[in-house]
């Protein structure tokens, strides 16, 4: 059975710093997507992952996938407010597994 | 563009009263439907999903049924709801390409007191 796993479940940042998301996995799979959810809100896609060693960048946002070690990061870099959501991964094992999400916030 | 409809989009329902919650996608033809339920606390869990009209494939058995009556239309119902079924219901659509991206609706939040 897949499992997914992100930490940190909570993070709590300032802004201008830097962080890193990890969500690691349990089967093999090369597909991998990461949401953006703001309180009360839908999911929003922000990146699809889809081979070993993929790296995608939107803003201050990167997110990258590893098979081989089946985990995929997602790094902030300089941090702003407006970052404050909840991100989570999802691994397609044929159906999409999610992970637990991680409530970022970010203060001044 | 594709587009994804979700209504209503608030409910409050009496416990043992009827749910019918409803969703289309628009600008896409035979799309791969999905029901979540995401339950305070963030997860999301599968609900139902369908990869075309009449086919649904259940996730988790419970109270909970869907159906898929026309190709751009998601159906979630229930004949008595729980205290256990509130919740924050969203409907997605994928299929898009050869892999699962899924892009979700603006959600039902479901509230059974």
């Amino acid at each position: 059975e897949l499992k997914v796993e992100q930490n940190p479940l909570f993070l709590s940042m300032q802004e201008g710093k830097n962080y890193t998301i990890y969500c690691n996995y349990s089967t093999t799979s090369d597909r991998l997507y990461w949401y953006r959810q703001d309180p009360g809100k839908s999911l929003e896609s922000l990146f699809v992952l889809l081979s070993n060693g993929a790296v995608k960048q939107e803003g201050r946002l990167m997110a990258s996938l590893d098979t081989k070690a089946r985990l995929s990061t997602l790094h902030i870099t300089a941090a702003v407010h407006d970052l404050s959501a909840t991100y989570f991964c999802a691994v397609d094992g044929g159906k999409l597994i999610f992970g637990q999400g991680t409530e970022l916030s970010v203060k001044p | 563009s594709q587009t994804i409809h979700q209504w209503p989009a608030t409910l409050v329902q009496p416990v043992g009263s009827p749910l019918s919650l409803e969703c289309t996608v628009e600008g896409t033809s035979n799309p791969n439907l999905y029901w979540y339920r995401q339950a305070a606390g963030r997860g999301l869990q599968l609900l139902f999903y369908s990869v075309g009209i009449g086919q649904i494939s259940s996730e988790v058995p419970q109270n909970l049924s869907a159906s898929r009556p026309q190709d751009r239309q998601f159906i979630l119902s229930s004949k008595k709801l729980l205290l256990s079924d509130s919740g924050f219901y969203l409907c997605a659509w994928g299929g898009l390409a050869n892999y699962n991206e899924q892009f979700f609706g603006p959600g039902t939040r479901l509230t059974v007191l």
